[in-house]
């Protein structure tokens, strides 16, 4: 059964803080991690793409890939209220889409 | 550039009563194309995709369908709603290469009555 877990949250930052997104995966062959923003009553917004270990910066948004501990996270800096979102994760396992049920960030004023 | 529109954006149906649902994709040819459904408050169920014109699979049984008539159009069909059927449905189109990332459209609110 292949599966992404995110924690659902709600997660509570204060305005200006980091927020720490997590996601695990299920199988270790996956090449291709994403994450998505999802504002309330909207569609998802592909944010993110990484690929290789390590780090990628886009902005305020930092995404970290370890393959070896089959987890992907997100970084936020300089969290704003426009942040408040729900974040999925997604991952291409075996040529499929998987998505986590996604974790729920407010930052509060 | 690519974009996907997905109409209508909400839309009301009593139980029994059919659906279409349509999706079209610019900029691209032979994009994957997959319909998710989203209820209130839960994740992305995927129910259908496609690599190309005619090519459908379902991964979920259910009463709904999908065709692909054209390669960069995509319909969601019903001939009998349910209760059930009432979701967030987003439409989204990948480029037919690995490791590509979906791109959703704007979704359609369905409430069945």
């Amino acid at each position: 059964q292949k599966e992404v877990e995110q924690n659902s949250g709600p997660l509570s930052v204060p305005e200006g803080a980091i927020a720490s997104l997590n996601c695990t995966y299920s199988d270790r062959v996956s090449q291709s991690f994403f994450w998505y923003r999802q504002y309330s009553g909207k569609s998802p917004e592909l944010i993110m793409s990484i690929y290789s270990n390590g780090d990628k910066e886009d902005g305020r948004f930092t995404a970290q890939l370890n393959k070896a501990s089959q987890y992907v996270s997100l970084l936020i800096r300089d969290s704003q209220p426009s942040d408040s979102a729900t974040y999925l994760c997604a991952v291409n396992m075996g040529n499929q889409f998987y998505f986590g049920t996604g974790t729920s960030l407010t930052v509060i004023p | 550039s690519q974009t996907i529109h997905q109409w209508p954006a909400t839309l009301v149906q009593p139980v029994g009563s059919p659906l279409s649902l349509e999706c079209t994709v610019e900029g691209t040819s032979n994009p994957n194309l997959y319909w998710y459904r989203q209820a209130a408050g839960r994740g992305l169920q995927l129910l259908f995709y496609s690599v190309g014109i005619g090519q459908i699979s379902s991964e979920v049984p259910q009463n709904l369908s999908a065709s692909r008539p054209q390669d960069r159009q995509f319909i969601l069909s019903s001939k009998k709603l349910l209760l059930s059927d009432s979701g967030f449905y987003l439409c989204a189109w990948s480029r037919d290469a690995l490791n590509q990332p979906q791109h959703f459209g704007d979704g359609t609110r369905l409430s069945i009555l």
